[in-house]
């Protein structure tokens, strides 16, 4: 089945790491992506990782994945105001086209 | 610069109206997408293309309806059978999409509301 949960909202201090968590049902995913949706805007790519991963860094962003409980999460380390928006995680189903299941988003707040 | 435009950036429908939401990219991707946004949920597909004069729906397209008669423009048409319209709508483009890491490009989105 196709369902991807995140939490609704997370709120950090500036400076804090951010951990936004992710769980999917789905463990013939092959790919699993994190976006970022600015207000009013489309969803940007952040960062994605291949299933026979277990992390990759790039930059302040760090991705966990778990395959075995399907729980993927996103680390923002030194979290700035400029990353208050929502995060969406997303996976790929192997359906013959580029089918993302997105989750709900978890929206971001920053404070200073 | 290359990128996907939507417009309108806000749109109000009256009831019993069809209306045309534009989407058009310089990428030169194949395919195409519609998302449906609603608040605290995750984004929907309503339909998509992998290549110009062929579509596919998604799973909530009832209601909408799309062409593709260009390879540039991908426009979504919420006709008055969609009883709840009002959402955010975003349009992506990717390459051909048959892989499994063909990244999506999103446009700025599209607000339509009910008058």
């Amino acid at each position: 089945g196709e369902d991807v949960e995140q939490s609704l909202f997370l709120s950090v201090r500036e400076g804090d790491s951010s951990v936004i968590n992710c769980t999917y049902t789905d463990s013939s995913s092959t790919y699993l992506y994190w976006y970022k949706q600015e207000p009013g805007a489309g969803l940007q790519l952040l960062t994605y990782i291949f299933s026979n991963m277990d992390m990759k860094q790039d930059q302040r962003l760090t991705v966990l994945l778990n395959k075995k409980d399907k729980h993927l999460s996103l680390r923002i380390a030194d979290t700035q105001t400029g990353d208050s928006a929502i995060y969406f995680c997303a996976e790929s189903m192997d359906t013959g086209f580029q089918k993302l299941v997105f989750g709900t988003g978890t929206r971001l707040l920053v404070s200073p | 610069d290359g990128g996907i435009t939507q417009s309108p950036k806000y749109l109000f429908r009256k009831e019993g109206q069809n209306v045309t939401l534009s989407c058009e990219q310089n990428l030169n991707h194949d395919a195409m997408y519609w998302y449906r946004q609603d608040p605290g949920q995750g984004l929907r597909l309503i339909y998509y293309s992998q290549i110009v004069n062929d579509f596919q729906k998604g799973d909530i397209a009832e209601g909408y309806s799309v062409s593709r008669e260009k390879k540039e423009s991908f426009p979504l048409t919420v006709t008055s059978a969609q009883k709840n319209p009002t959402a955010f709508y975003l349009c992506a483009s990717s390459h051909r999409g048959r892989t499994t890491n063909e990244k999506l490009f999103f446009g700025s989105g599209t607000q339509l509301s009910v008058l």
